[in-house]
């Protein structure tokens, strides 16, 4: 079956450092892969997404590439911000036409100290 | 447009009683799921709704789980009678075609 793994946290980096955080799959087929993002007291947020090898998502200045030779997708920022802090989850579809269940990672936490 | 609305936010209740969780979806959206994150692990789907029917129940745990979705508005998550591992937060989710939009979350704690 489907299987996300995802780099354990909890991670803590200073402002204005570089952030990877890595995200391995397994899955049949093609899949879709996605990062979701958790800010305190919120619910989970789309922040972006690749729904074919070795394109790259990218929104709010984080960037992950779906990379299907190694089966990854880890998402990268060059310059973190005390915004930045919160639960990062990596995640993936069968389907690229959507409407299907998602399997997620266990998620990173993510602080940022000025 | 108000987004993916969930009740409680949290709930506290014994072992061996029921608790019904409830999820109101983005307007239009036919598409409904529930998830579940439990002890700091990964989130894991328990069910998807295509308007009021179930499409995929695979990763309901057991039969004190019982999802419904109303006339393919609203739906609610009972869990009778509850147990300690139960514990954990449970996401809905909506979507119309493809991003599915999550909801705050109902923490649940079982004690």
């Amino acid at each position: 079956g489907n299987s996300v793994t995802q780099m354990e946290g909890p991670v803590t980096l200073s402002e204005e450092a570089f952030l990877t955080i890595n995200c391995t799959y397994t899955a049949t087929g093609y899949p879709s892969l996605f990062w979701y993002v958790q800010y305190p007291g919120e619910g989970l947020q789309l922040l972006l997404k690749a729904t074919k090898a070795d394109d790259k998502g990218s929104n709010k200045g984080f960037e992950a590439t779906y990379r299907k030779e190694t089966t990854s997708f880890h998402l990268e920022k060059g310059s973190v911000q005390v915004s930045d802090s919160a639960v990062y989850f990596c995640a993936l579809s069968s389907s690229n036409f959507g409407n299907e269940k998602l399997t997620f990672g266990t998620g990173t936490r993510l602080t940022i100290i000025p | 447009e108000a987004g993916v609305t969930q009740f409680p936010s949290h709930s506290v209740i014994e072992k061996g009683q029921t608790v019904t969780l409830r999820c109101d979806p983005i307007s239009g959206h036919d598409n409904l799921y529930w998830y579940r994150r439990v002890m700091g692990k990964e989130i894991k789907f328990l069910l998807h709704f295509v308007k009021e029917s179930k499409q995929d129940e695979s990763g309901m745990p057991n039969n004190r789980f019982l999802a419904e979705r109303t006339g393919g508005t609203y739906s609610t998550l009972k869990v009778q009678p509850a147990e300690l591992e139960d514990s954990g937060v449970y996401f809905c989710a909506s979507s119309h075609h493809y991003e599915q939009y999550f909801g705050p979350g109902t923490r649940l704690t079982v004690t």
